[in-house]
């Protein structure tokens, strides 16, 4: 089946302009994620969204960063007034539902959207 | 989340196994050590994950030693392709607020060379 899908895979701005991000996660996940890379480095988690509970926003860097998701499908993530260091690979992840008694949470990733701002 | 330490990078003979190592040494009892590896360019991929018991899966094993505090990931016939950043991460389970999001840290570069 579909994979997770993020659009568009690079997306090059001018420093002060706004980006919209998006992911398609696999049907029938209800779990979503948001997860910033920058060059040479891991993984930073930046928002979580689980189903009609209120997101996970504690990873999100500053108030420019803001993401939505639409009942349990797309989700977008913008970024205002892009800087420099919001420079990174954004990738997107999802899972099914995290079993409640264990908490066992497999994440399946997308290809990421590459965003460059000069 | 528990924290893991790995090697910065190894090295392994194309068709040998690669036994990739980590600790976990502050693990709590329902934490789960998952694996993931992330070829050039691409986005991470899930190996494997187990919580007490050895896994072993099409693509690799995972052996959790008996106390918990750490754990190898061995893929048994190494190709070329598996060349890729592997990360151990340590994820808690149910009960605690947030769980499910991954911590990756550097991870261990896995160079397979012919």
């Amino acid at each position: 089946g579909a994979g997770v899908s993020q659009s568009p895979s690079n997306k090059v701005t001018e420093k002060g302009k706004d980006v919209e991000l998006r992911c398609d996660p696999i049907s029938g996940h209800t779990a979503l994620y948001w997860y910033r890379q920058r060059l040479g480095q891991g993984l930073e988690f930046l928002i979580y969204f689980q189903g009609n509970s209120a997101p996970d926003k504690s990873g999100l860097p500053s108030d420019r960063f803001s993401a939505e998701r639409t009942g349990e499908s797309v989700s977008t993530l913008t970024i205002q007034r892009t800087q420099q260091e919001d420079s990174a690979v954004y990738l997107c992840a999802s899972s099914h539902e995290i079993a409640f008694w264990t908490g066992e949470n497999i994440q399946y990733f997308g290809a990421g959207t590459r965003l460059s701002v000069l | 989340d528990a924290k893991t330490t790995q090697p910065p990078s190894m090295d392994c003979a194309e068709g040998r196994a690669a036994n990739l190592p980590c600790n976990h040494s502050t693990i709590s009892g329902n934490e789960y050590v998952y694996w993931y590896r992330q070829i050039h360019s691409q986005g991470p991929q899930y190996i494997i994950h187990g919580l007490k018991n050895n896994e072993t899966n099409e693509m690799a094993s995972l052996i959790i030693t008996e106390d918990r505090k750490s754990s190898t990931l061995i893929l048994p016939h190494a190709t070329l392709r598996d060349t890729a950043v592997y990360y151990c991460i340590v994820s808690r389970g149910a009960g605690g607020t947030s769980y499910g999001k991954l911590t990756f840290g550097q991870g261990t570069i896995l160079t397979v060379h012919p």
